[in-house]
């Protein structure tokens, strides 16, 4: 079935450095995709998104690129803060547009 | 804040018990959601109602059972649940609920444990 997952269930990243949390999708249809920040003993934030006519898209420290041809995206962090420690997800629509498939999210830890 | 409130925080029940979580939005929103986060385990969506009617149901055991007032509040009532089902539930909305390029604003969830 269609699929939207993670590479790596965990990083750690030193303070100041930039972080990049990858994550995979399987149908080559979809054409959006959204990124959310889950903390600890809260629900899922949205962080960003991105439709499949864009490349890269870019917030406030963040920023989104999308591979079409390879089928994956990033989200990278620039200059990673204690703030940003949580679990990261990647979302993105199924065949029906009816729902997302979220990701298992990757746990992202900030040592000062 | 996210305008997507949820009650109980946490909720301690046995298996024959019956309780509801509840799930407010401030959003103005036509659609609202309930799903369940297990740990290590994708967020796995349990219903969907857009304009109060109940348009997408996963395949969820019938010992929850939702119910949408209207487009504000929403409620997942439990009845002789398992301890499997022990998980986080959380409730989302978005503004239409039918198109593909939506966000959903999830709530702080209900944290369920059965015993």
């Amino acid at each position: 079935g269609e699929s939207v997952g993670l590479h790596l269930p965990t990083l750690s990243v030193q303070e100041g450095d930039n972080s990049i949390i990858n994550c995979a999708y399987s149908n080559s249809a979809s054409d959006y995709f959204i990124w959310y920040k889950q903390e600890s003993g809260k629900g899922p934030q949205f962080i960003i998104d991105i439709r499949s006519n864009m490349d890269k898209r870019q917030g406030q420290r963040v920023t989104v690129l999308l591979n079409k041809t390879v089928k994956h995206l990033s989200l990278q962090i620039a200059a990673t803060q204690p703030g940003d420690s949580a679990v990261y997800f990647c979302a993105g629509p199924d065949p029906t547009g009816n729902q997302f498939y979220f990701g298992t999210g990757t746990s992202l830890t900030v040592i000062p | 804040e996210t305008g997507v409130t949820q009650t109980p925080r946490h909720l301690v029940m046995g298996m024959t018990n019956k309780k509801s979580l509840k799930c407010e939005q401030h959003l103005g929103h036509n659609a609202m959601y309930w799903y369940k986060q297990s740990a290590k385990k994708p967020l796995e969506l349990m219903f969907v109602y857009s304009l109060e009617e109940r348009v997408e149901n996963n395949s969820v055991p019938s010992r929850f059972s939702p119910e949408c007032p209207n487009s504000s509040h929403l409620f997942l009532h439990l009845h002789t649940l398992q301890p499997e089902d022990s998980a986080l539930y959380l409730c989302a909305s978005s503004q239409n609920g039918r198109g593909r390029n939506e966000k959903l604003f999830f709530g702080s969830g209900t944290q369920l444990s059965v015993l």
